[in-house]
């Protein structure tokens, strides 16, 4: 249990849907990220949230819309994907984001495009 | 930003120590060193930091030498269940969010 917990685990839709992944922490922390992790490839920081703002967007396709109502929730909504979209989404937090402080993931969501 | 070298994959055995080097020649003087570990279908897990000498906490050491220019986590007597994937990150003390994740060290170890 790593304190932050994401739904759903799996999920598969095609490229005309409209689906959102879920994040919740329950660490108190103060900031929160968005990463795409791809078969064989590396972590890709996709957005950074802090005290509910968004602080970094790194150059993230619109089809992705990030949404912070809060400090222990994170949102992540989908529309329109393309294939090369299909990946293990993962949320993270941390007590700042300009800090040190390690960075604690859930276990993500692996998203399947048909 | 700092880059990271890491090796691709290593094995060992059951009930040996196992040390990980990581690379990192343009580190910063205000960047610091951490590493994580990351079982299939799980999200990183932090394992240790460090800023320079040696860092010990109940699972890992940190070596780092006095250029920082490269640094080595030690996993003691390790198991069947450290197999994994090894990060090393390198970032700024005012930035968490700037750390480059790279391809990662995956361990295997064998009975």
């Amino acid at each position: 249990e790593t304190g932050v917990t994401q739904t759903p685990r799996h999920l598969v839709m095609g490229m005309t849907n409209k689906k959102s992944l879920k994040c919740e922490q329950h660490l108190g922390h103060n900031a929160m990220y968005w990463y795409k992790q791809s078969a064989k490839k590396p972590l890709e920081l996709m957005f950074v949230y802090s005290l509910e703002e968004r602080v970094e967007n790194n150059s993230v396709p619109s089809r992705f819309s990030p949404e912070c109502p809060n400090s222990s929730h994170l949102f992540l909504h989908l529309h329109t994907l393309q294939p090369e979209d299909s990946a293990l989404y993962l949320c993270a937090s941390s007590q700042e984001s300009r800090s040190n402080q390690p960075q604690h993931f859930g276990d993500g969501t692996r998203l399947s495009i048909l | 930003l700092a880059k990271t070298t890491q090796p691709i994959s290593m094995d060992s055995y059951e009930g040996q120590e196992v040390n990980i080097t990581c690379s990192h020649n343009n580190i910063a003087t205000n960047d610091y060193i951490t590493w994580y570990q990351q079982f299939p279908s799980q999200g990183p897990r932090f394992i240790i930091q460090g800023y320079k000498t040696k860092v010990t906490n109940e699972v890992a050491s940190l070596f780092i030498p006095a250029d920082r220019k490269s640094s080595t986590l030690s996993l003691p007597r390790v198991s069947l269940s450290d197999t994994a994937v090894y990060y090393c990150l390198v970032g700024d003390r005012g930035s968490n969010y700037q750390l480059i994740w790279g391809a990662g060290t995956k361990l295997i170890i064998k009975p």
